[in-house]
């Protein structure tokens, strides 16, 4: 039982290029999120998924595309990096009720030159 | 916009004292309230989950909840070098789009505890 996996641990990229983070949960949670963690600004939710089959934004989406792909799945997409974009992403799983908590994965440290 | 504030430290309390961390939220609808702990370059981890006013105690964890207050607060006892890390305080609110609910952090209060 993985948990909440992501990947890859670490990228580098310039300005303008793409990449995807690939996040997967053996949970069996219906939700799950994707998060940026910068200092001093702590985590911010960029999309949500509540559902197999929907996606929502959440506080910081501008720039970010994201894909549920299957129940397990949930990946985000820069499609032209900047450097603002310089941060940790973190994805989560859990369910969008009151008092569900979320799980996280280990992160994604991203550079953006 | 639904805020959680927490004092971003350092805290610093020598080992075996008590550490007491406190987060205030704006979100009266609000039903749980998480806390969260962040080691350096890791990944946050639960450490303790509250829903009801009064104290809720795991281990060496003590959380508290005043909802007339709309204040949060974690007391570690006996406190060990090894808690020495970024607390998260995470509360539950419903999402803009009412889509449903997520968790809406605090900046994170870092505590040092020292030998």
């Amino acid at each position: 039982n993985a948990g909440v996996t992501q990947t890859p641990k670490f990228q580098v990229l310039k300005t303008g290029q793409s990449m995807t983070l690939q996040c997967a949960q053996d949970m069996n949670h219906n939700s799950m999120y994707w998060y940026r963690q910068d200092p001093g600004m702590g985590l911010r939710l960029i999309y949500y998924s509540a559902s197999e089959g929907t996606t929502d934004k959440g506080e910081v989406p501008n720039g970010y595309n994201v894909s549920r792909l299957n129940k397990r799945e949930f990946s985000l997409r820069l499609e032209s990096a900047a450097p603002s974009q310089t941060s940790v992403y973190f994805c989560a799983s859990g369910e969008v009720t009151p008092t569900d908590t979320q799980y996280f994965g280990p992160g994604t440290r991203l550079t953006v030159l | 916009q639904k805020e959680v504030e927490q004092n971003s430290g350092p805290l610093s309390v020598p080992e075996g004292a008590i550490a007491s961390l406190n987060c205030t939220y704006s979100d009266r609808g609000s039903q749980s309230f998480f806390w969260y702990r962040q080691y350096s370059g890791k990944s946050p981890e639960l450490i303790m989950s509250i829903y009801s006013n009064g104290d809720k105690e795991d281990g060496r964890f003590t959380a508290q909840l005043n909802k007339a207050s709309q204040y949060v607060s974690l007391l570690i006892r006996d406190s060990q070098p090894s808690d020495s890390a970024t607390y998260l305080c995470a509360v539950k609110s419903l999402l803009y789009s009412n889509s449903g609910y997520a968790l809406n952090f605090g900046k994170g209060t870092s505590l040092l505890v020292t030998p």
